[in-house]
């Protein structure tokens, strides 16, 4: 099956610092892939939608210049949040999907962030 | 635009017992599909079933079953023969043409002993 994986598991940073997750398909191509935030006992919350060799498209609210999303080829994805503060903290998952027009989306393990 | 509902924010049932999630959803889309997402403790999201909304016919995997009612907009998930691995959060996602995926506020299901 479509295997995605995300890297860290887990970082602690202190404030002000910048954090990188990475966003893999392992065994496909993804033409797009999604980043979403996860707040405790919530469900998953669409940050932005990047696509292979274009900016991402944002959803209301999320600042795109403190979440940059680069999806430089058709297998990685990369979300880095900038100046990372206590209220970033989250669990940050992302997903990718086949083409083909089904529609189903593979995910990532996520990542928790703790900001100091 | 397109919203999901799962109004159950916590259900339990006895293991080898059957439960059922209830999650609607509203578009004015025609074609369109629906989907069902555990979450375990871990996080991992992992896909239990997948509608499309053009079948008639109920998805069914293995112990999991959809009663999918097109008119009503509504897409309840069948577990039968409970185990305690089934443990986890359940989500309800609805996409359609390529766009991203919508889920539901999810709920949480206990298997008990």
């Amino acid at each position: 099956g479509a295997v995605v994986s995300q890297h860290p598991s887990r970082v602690i940073c202190k404030s002000g610092t910048s954090v990188k997750i990475e966003c893999r398909s392992l065994d496909f191509q993804a033409t797009t892939m999604f980043w979403y935030r996860q707040f405790p006992k919530q469900s998953l919350m669409l940050m932005a939608t990047s696509n292979e060799g274009s900016k991402a498209t944002y959803e209301q609210g999320v600042e795109k210049d403190k979440f940059l999303i680069n999806h430089a080829s058709l297998t990685l994805s990369t979300l880095t949040v900038t100046s990372a503060h206590p209220e970033d903290s989250s669990f940050y998952i992302c997903s990718a999907r086949l083409g083909g027009g089904n529609n189903e989306q593979f995910f990532g393990p996520g990542t928790r962030l703790t900001v100091l | 635009a397109q919203t999901v509902t799962q109004s159950q924010p916590e259900m339990s049932v006895q293991e080898a017992e059957t439960v059922t999630l209830s999650c609607t959803y509203d578009t004015s889309e025609s074609n369109y599909y629906l989907f069902w997402y555990k979450q375990p403790p871990s996080r991992q999201m992992i896909l239990v079933i997948r509608q499309e909304a053009y079948k008639q016919q109920n998805a069914t995997e293995n112990r999991f079953s959809v009663n999918f009612q097109k008119a009503a907009k509504s897409f309840s998930l069948k577990i039968s023969d409970s185990q305690l691995g089934d443990t986890a959060m359940y989500f309800c996602a609805f996409a359609y043409n390529n766009n991203d995926m919508r889920f539901g506020a999810g709920t949480r299901l206990t298997v008990k002993p």
